[in-house]
Order: structure tokens, then C-alpha cells, then sequence
């Protein structure tokens, strides 16, 4: 089944120490997105690429920082997390970017804890 | 500033009905999407409103009205697994997706 891999599920680690989350999907979308949900909130944008143009949200600290090496695979590396970056990041797709039914596929999303 | 507003929480009974009312105020209009997530999980899509009207899929029917700012979703004949939060969410006039809170919803046996 065509579908959004995100690893790890889950990642503990320690204030300041550097994390990368990888997100790989089967959809041949052009369109990857990073979201950035904590508990009982919306998602928040960080940033997304169209095929290789990334597109960073303004408000997106530079602690966070993407990659996006082919068409299938993108990261979300946190340089420096603080405890303030403990949540869930969600990664998605979407075959194009703005008008139309243009669904967002999600994967199953990384929990991050911040010790 | 951009706005999605909904209930933080709703109960109601395994059987019933329950509408889950969303309210809007973004810069243009391009589209709203209901949007389902359950505990710890991703969301995945509901439904889509681009015109005015009811949209009917199954259990599920989203309904807007643009000039109101206002659309609901509406879930029939409630399962204990529609259990979630319900994420309401617009694309504005520079094509960004606005997202709500969501509603919790919790069925009751």
C-alpha cells in the first residue's frame, strides 16, 4: 500500500542533543510538509517542500532545519531541542500544493521527549 | 489575524448524533477540510467544502456556508471508534492551510 513512513515513532533525548526525523513515502508526491502538533493544539507548519523548493514558515525557528535528498525521503533535524520542542511531529503529503481537494496524507508521526 | 474556532470538547451517546460546529475568519476563502485524529495518531481526511452545501459520505456529512464564515460536520449513528478529535481546517487566499484546535469527541456507551 502506497503510504507515509515516519521513523522513529518515537525519540528521547536529552536537552540540547541534536535529532534528526526521517519521513519516506510511497506516494510520488511532489509536496512534503513538516508539522509540529502538541497536545490538544493545531498543527503548526515548519516548513514544506515543493519537489525541491523548500519553503520555510516564517515563524519556524532556525533550531529547525529540512532536507528533502529525493523525491521520496525527507528529515526534520532539531539542532539544539529544548523542552519547549517536546511534541509530535507529523509529516505529510499531498500530490500538489494550494487549490483543489488537495488532501494531506499524514504518516504516523514522531513523539518527541526532551529530558 | 487568521481564526478557526471550535468546541474544545463534546460528549454524546453510542447511536446518536452529534454536529460539530466550526467558525472562520482567514484572508479569501479556498476550501475547508474536516479532518479526523485519533489519540496519538495522524489525522486523516474526512471531507472537503469548496461550494456552499451539504456534502454527504456515509456516516459523515460536512456542510458550509461561506457567508458565515461557518461549517459543520455531522456524524450519524455514533461508534464507540468515533471516538477522536475532529480537526477543522481552511486554505486562505494564499493557498495555507489554517488549521482549529479540534474538537474532542468522546462517545458514551
Amino acid at each position: 500500500d502506497a503510504m507515509v513512513i515516519q521513523n522513529p515513532r518515537y525519540q528521547v533525548t536529552q536537552f540540547g542533543k541534536p535529532v534528526t526525523l526521517s519521513c519516506s513515502q510511497t506516494l510520488n508526491h511532489n509536496v512534503m510538509y513538516w508539522y509540529q502538533q502538541k497536545s490538544s493544539q493545531a498543527p503548526k507548519l515548519l516548513f514544506h517542500y515543493y519537489d525541491k523548493d523548500f519553503n520555510n514558515e516564517a515563524d519556524t525557528p532556525d533550531n529547525f532545519q529540512s532536507r528533502r535528498p529525493n523525491t521520496s525521503f525527507c528529515f526534520l533535524d532539531i539542532r539544539s531541542p529544548g523542552l519547549g520542542d517536546a511534541a509530535m511531529y507529523l509529516c505529510a503529503t499531498s500530490l500538489r500544493y494550494g487549490s483543489g481537494a488537495n488532501v494531506l496524507t499524514f504518516g504516523a508521526g514522531s513523539r518527541l521527549t526532551v529530558l | 489575524g487568521q481564526n478557526i474556532d471550535q468546541p474544545t470538547e463534546m460528549t454524546a451517546t453510542e447511536g446518536a448524533i452529534v454536529q460539530i460546529n466550526c467558525t472562520y475568519q482567514t484572508s479569501g476563502f479556498n476550501g475547508l477540510f474536516w479532518y479526523q485524529q485519533h489519540a496519538g495518531e495522524a489525522p486523516t481526511f474526512l471531507s472537503y467544502n469548496v461550494l456552499d452545501g451539504l456534502e454527504e459520505k456515509g456516516r459523515f456529512s460536512s456542510f458550509l456556508s461561506r457567508s458565515k464564515g461557518y461549517s459543520y460536520l455531522l456524524l450519524k449513528e455514533l461508534q464507540m471508534k468515533d471516538s477522536a478529535s475532529y480537526l477543522c481546517a481552511v486554505r486562505d487566499s494564499n493557498y495555507q492551510l489554517i488549521w482549529g484546535a479540534g474538537t474532542k469527541l468522546i462517545i458514551k456507551p
